[in-house]
């Protein structure tokens, strides 16, 4: 069954603190994984994009990383900011005709002043 | 079942007709997203309820779109005269509150020809 699990469910952090947050995923075949930011209430934007070879993808002060072989991706924040407060959601895709989906529930990150 | 679930699962429709996606929520969230997705693109926010209420419709691509949830729980996402590019994938998801984790349907595939 195709999953996507992503970790911690919440977190709360310092300003300034960097933060990393996890995503394993048993989606086969692997098509793209993408990361999400979400404020409350929202549309999601799209932080990251990853497809099979690539490694490491930075945005900003996010970088992301992924690992084929062990299927984790990891979503790394540095230096954060109180903006940086939001949902991160992990999204893999499945690599078939319409490019199905799969979603996991998001890390809930608040960052404290 | 304990999971999001959606109505129908494909729809094929030709241009001009109307159509009408169904979202029955997981019980008790009090929060229903719905986005859409087309092909080789990121999610697209459409709309999002809190209760009954939709505090921001303005991600609905056009007037031919309408949402509606009633009773705290089943959301309906209607299409009037369809077009072309109305084809794409129609994803709810709820979430206990609106900063809760939101948990994904698995989508209607929407064709228009």
């Amino acid at each position: 069954k195709n999953q996507v699990e992503q970790s911690p469910q919440s977190l709360i952090i310092l300003e300034g603190k960097n933060c990393t947050l996890q995503c394993n995923y048993t989606v086969s075949p692997f098509s793209n994984l993408r990361w999400y930011k979400q404020d409350t209430g929202r549309g999601p934007v799209s932080l990251t994009i990853m497809t099979f070879s690539e490694n490491t993808k930075s945005n900003g002060r996010y970088t992301a990383t992924l690992d084929a072989d062990t299927k984790q991706s990891s979503l790394h924040i540095t230096a954060s900011q109180l903006s940086d407060s939001a949902s991160y959601i992990c999204v893999v895709s499945v690599k078939s005709s319409g490019d199905k989906l799969t979603f996991g529930t998001g890390t809930r990150l608040a960052v404290r002043p | 079942g304990a999971g999001v679930s959606q109505s129908p699962s494909n729809k094929v429709t030709e241009k001009g007709k109307d159509v009408e996606l169904r979202c029955d929520p997981i019980s008790g969230h009090t929060a229903l997203y719905w986005y859409r997705q087309s092909l080789g693109q990121g999610l697209e926010f459409l709309i999002y309820f809190q209760g009954n209420s939709a505090p921001d419709k303005s991600g609905l691509p056009s007037d031919r779109f309408s949402a509606e949830r009633t009773g705290g729980s089943v959301s309906t996402l209607t299409i009037q005269r369809t077009q072309q590019e109305d084809s794409a994938v129609y994803l709810c998801a709820s979430s206990l509150d609106a900063s809760g984790g939101q948990y994904f349907g698995p989508g209607t595939r929407l064709l228009v020809l």
